[in-house]
């Protein structure tokens, strides 16, 4: 399958930690990126690779990957990291740039 | 400091045609690939198409194939996407992000703030 699957949206608690999910046979083969996205902003790189961060991104923001599932953890979260978040990989046939369908995440 | 200014969008009937720019500064624009993503209204991300940093090679999504074309002028600093045979469904903000290698496509590191394409009559 040539997809990334995501749920549609996510609640925390403010200071609390929550996890989004990424699906796709593609991550078994390649780390997935995550981009957070603002309302009527670009998209914004927080997570790439096994678990970098790049300079800028507050190191609440952590990556993993098992198997097929690659994951997001944000531990203490505060009220500016409410936004969609998007994963994105690619394909293993084709080559193809692969986003998920993004998650919405609200803080309580 | 990196930076990434599309530009370009703007109505258009459906069959036409229009060209996005995205100019860029603050890195060495002809060792990174390239892509142009999209977003509809109220949807996700979608991947366009993607070029290799020395423009010698292309990919673009099924949706798009055979009517957009991507090319870059590394003298200019600038990519470009060619749209033609324009669709309703191409209605989007337009993304150009750069790429963190030359080819192919890895994970994009920076992105441009977007420009909106409207294709209806």
């Amino acid at each position: 399958s040539s997809e990334l699957t995501q749920g549609p949206a996510v609640s925390v608690a403010l200071g609390q930690t929550v996890r989004i999910t990424c699906q796709g046979d593609s991550l078994r083969s390649y780390y997935a990126s995550w981009f957070q996205q603002r309302p009527g902003q670009a998209p914004i790189l927080v997570i790439y690779g096994k678990n970098n961060r790049p300079s800028g991104i507050p190191d609440r923001f952590s990556g993993s990957t098992s198997g097929n599932t690659a994951s997001l953890t944000i531990t203490g979260a505060q009220a500016e990291d409410e936004a969609d978040y998007y994963c994105n990989s690619r394909d293993s046939n084709t080559n193809h740039v692969l986003f998920g369908g993004g998650t919405r995440l609200t803080v309580l | 400091e990196v930076q990434l200014v599309g530009s370009g969008g703007g109505l258009v009937q459906p069959g036409g045609s229009l060209r996005l720019s995205c100019a860029t500064s603050g890195f060495t624009f002809s060792s990174y690939g390239m892509s142009w993503v999209r977003q509809a209204p109220g949807k996700g991300l979608e991947w366009v198409s993607a070029i290799s940093a020395s423009g010698g090679s292309t990919d673009y999504a099924d949706s798009v194939k055979g009517r957009f074309t991507i090319s870059r002028d590394n003298s200019k600093n600038t990519l470009y996407l060619q749209m033609n045979n324009l669709r309703a469904e191409d209605t989007a903000v337009y993304f150009c992000a750069k790429d963190s290698v030359a080819w192919p496509p890895n994970f994009f590191d920076y992105w441009g703030q977007g420009t909106l394409v409207t294709v209806s009559s």
